[in-house]
């Protein structure tokens, strides 16, 4: 069984700083996406960038990018130039591809951005 | 294109009742997933299913939970006798037949359930 792990439950940075959140999973496949959503007050889950497991290029979408270290299962998210909207909990997830394709989430990283 | 609906986005019910959460999935999707969050959780997948069919219910509980989608009309997951440990936010995700559409999930607004 796949298992995803957000070491860092909160974080704090002061608007237009740059902060990273980490992310390390665990399987025994080769072929998977990972993927990092939003989670605002609203509690509306927001697909914020996704990285396919063979495509060894970092995803990038405007301000967020991912740092994917497959030998080390790694995969951090970078916002860059924060913003007061980005306040949010941040979850890191994990699909298998073929079969069910359910995400595996992890346990969530709140982050405030601060004035 | 509405996206993925689900209703009630609250829900309140007293121990023992039902719990009925709809979920309609994003026009020409035919893929849904049902996941919970429990309160300071990430969301953990319940159940899975194609149009009438139940393809993955791995993480749904054996007892007192179910979950259909019809031919026509939305997916419900169903909470006979509610408890407390029940409360929790439930989401519906969708996707699509596509090409990779597999892959991107499209989450709902959730339905908050509350067990008093």
């Amino acid at each position: 069984a796949q298992t995803v792990t957000q070491s860092q439950p909160e974080m704090s940075v002061q608007e237009a700083e740059t902060v990273t959140l980490s992310c390390t999973y665990d399987t025994s496949e080769n072929n998977y996406y990972l993927f990092w959503y939003k989670q605002p007050p609203s509690r509306q889950m927001i697909l914020v960038i996704r990285q396919e497991a063979y495509k060894q290029q970092n995803a990038t979408e405007n301000r967020f990018s991912v740092n994917f270290q497959k030998a080390a299962k790694s995969f951090s998210l970078k916002i860059s130039d924060s913003q007061l909207g980005d306040t949010a909990m941040y979850f890191c997830a994990f699909m298998k591809r073929g079969g069910a394709q359910k995400l595996v989430f992890g346990q969530g990283t709140r982050l405030t951005i601060n004035p | 294109n509405a996206g993925v609906m689900q209703n009630p986005r609250h829900l309140v019910r007293r121990r023992g009742q039902e719990a009925r959460l709809r979920c309609s999935p994003m026009k020409g999707h035919s893929h849904v997933y049902w996941y919970r969050q429990l309160p300071e959780e990430g969301l953990k997948f319940m159940v899975y299913l194609q149009k009438e069919n139940i393809i993955d219910e791995s993480g749904m509980p054996k007892e007192r939970f179910s979950a259909e989608f019809p031919k026509e009309g939305p997916s419900i997951l169903r909470i006979q006798q509610v408890v407390r440990g029940d409360s929790a936010a439930y989401f519906c995700a969708s996707s699509s037949d596509e090409r990779g559409g597999r892959n991107e999930q499209y989450f709902g607004p959730g339905t908050r359930l509350t067990v008093t």
